[in-house]
């Protein structure tokens, strides 16, 4: 199994600040053929399903705001919130969607600071 | 409009089991991957089972001989049977589309509890 390890497991950041959240697959979820990286970004909020930030490791969800970017490729990603806004309070998991057992992180909490 | 509904969850004791379902509107789920994701309580995300269009279906470790997933695609239906229930299967149970799940349902609480 593909084991994914994110980090911090939780930060607290000032309103309109950077949030920068770090994923490591311990595999690579590149596949060549297509060279797509088969990594997605989720938020969860309190009592809420998880919502779909990012796929594809950097192609955004239709209505996600700009200020969530999503990079890297291999076995290194960051999920980036470049002003962190009041409503972007929440839990955030990164999930490899390579081969036939999928994975999440295990979860990165985003406080005001 | 796509919608996700779940049901069949409730209080179980172990060594039971459970079926799950979760019914689809706005799509055809055979068209798709779909899956189970559990969220025990206060913890993490877990993806449990999917099936493929194709109708090949894949399990997490934790699940594999005693979770079985199906689909009734006259239904529009998705399905996870759960056998030899444990204590530690106590979670939510989210059915989600595709792999990079863009859409998911509300969830259903299943509790294995004597």
């Amino acid at each position: 199994d593909i084991v994914m390890t994110q980090s911090p497991d939780s930060l607290a950041v000032s309103l309109g600040e950077r949030a920068t959240i770090n994923c490591k697959s311990s595999q690579s979820v590149l596949y060549s053929s297509n060279n797509k990286n088969y990594l997605a970004w989720y938020q969860q909020k309190p009592g809420q399903p998880p919502k779909l930030l990012i796929y594809w490791a950097s192609t955004r969800e239709s209505g996600v705001p700009d200020r969530f970017s999503g990079s890297g490729s291999g076995t290194d990603f960051t999920l980036t919130i470049s002003s962190l806004q009041t409503e972007d309070v929440a839990v955030y998991y990164c999930q490899h969607y390579y081969g036939s057992q999928w994975t999440f992180g295990q979860g990165t909490k985003v406080e005001i600071k | 409009e796509v919608q996700l509904v779940e049901s069949g969850g409730g209080l179980i004791q172990p060594g039971g089991s459970l079926r799950l379902s979760c019914a689809a509107s706005g799509f055809t789920i055979s068209s798709n991957y779909m899956s189970w994701v559990r969220q025990a309580p206060g913890k993490g995300l877990e993806w449990v089972s999917a099936i493929y269009n194709s109708g090949n279906t894949y399990y997490a470790d934790s699940v594999k001989g005693r979770f079985t997933i199906s689909r009734d695609n006259s239904k529009n239906t998705l399905y996870l049977q759960m056998n030899s229930l444990r204590a530690e299967d106590t979670a939510v149970y989210y059915c989600a589309r595709d792999s990079m799940m863009g859409y998911w349902g509300q969830g259903t609480l299943v509790t294995v509890s004597s």
